[in-house]
């Protein structure tokens, strides 16, 4: 049982470069939801959906788009890449949101923008 | 702004200790949860508590809510190396049950 998987691991871009992070559950999950974790600030929603075809913004969704065309994968889109994307960004799955249950965590994507 | 706060943001303590950490949190919830990260991984669902429930326990865990103070805490017993990790708390706010807030953080260090 793979869990949630994330893909790359790491990645450096340089500025205006873009690039795709993937996000893929097995545990057909309905939520899934991406955070970017820096350091002293803890994790911050960037987006989140509750099914196929919808999404919704987080907390801190300027510069990353998304889309959920399967209940599976969960992609995260940096159009045009900036220092101050620099982070960990993590995906989480969850049954039905985490209002009725815990987040399943992938080990996460350490992206560096130069 | 967080809707969490943990604190202390650091805590070192001796293995067979236990160790406390407090969260505060801004608006009313639907539920509060705990998860543990260990360096360089993922985070790990610990304990999960309603708005209605005032303690839960799990192994060597125990947290606490008062939804009058706004705060939760969260104590592992008897501690081990193996517990050496950052524990965040998060809330689900009653306004949006979707989304799940953060906390910075408490990183603990148990010395052997």
């Amino acid at each position: 049982n793979a869990g949630v998987t994330q893909t790359p691991k790491f990645q450096v871009l340089k500025t205006g470069q873009s690039m795709t992070l993937q996000c893929a559950q097995d545990m057909n999950h309905e939520y899934m939801s991406w955070y970017r974790q820096d350091p002293g600030m803890g994790l911050r929603l960037i987006h989140y959906s509750v099914g196929a075809g919808i999404t919704d913004q987080g907390e801190v969704p300027n510069g990353y788009n998304v889309s959920r065309s399967t209940t599976e994968d969960f992609p995260l889109r940096l159009l045009s890449a900036a220092p101050s994307q620099t982070s960990v960004y993590f995906c989480a799955s969850s049954d039905r949101g985490p209002h009725t249950g815990e987040l399943f965590f992938g080990e996460g994507s350490r992206l560096t923008v130069l | 702004s967080q809707q969490g706060e943990e604190d202390p943001q650091a805590l070192s303590i001796q293995e067979g200790e236990n160790a406390t950490m407090n969260c505060s949190y801004k608006t009313s919830i639907n539920n509060l949860q705990w998860y543990r990260q260990n360096s360089g991984r993922g985070l790990v669902h610990l304990i999960l508590i309603r708005s209605n429930e005032r303690e839960k326990h799990s192994g060597r865990l125990r947290v606490t809510l008062d939804t009058s103070k706004k705060s939760s805490s969260l104590l592992i017993t008897a501690s081990r190396a193996a517990d050496t990790a950052s524990y965040f708390c998060a809330t689900v706010v009653r306004s949006n049950d979707y989304k799940l807030s953060f906390g910075a953080g408490t990183t603990v260090t148990v010395r052997a």
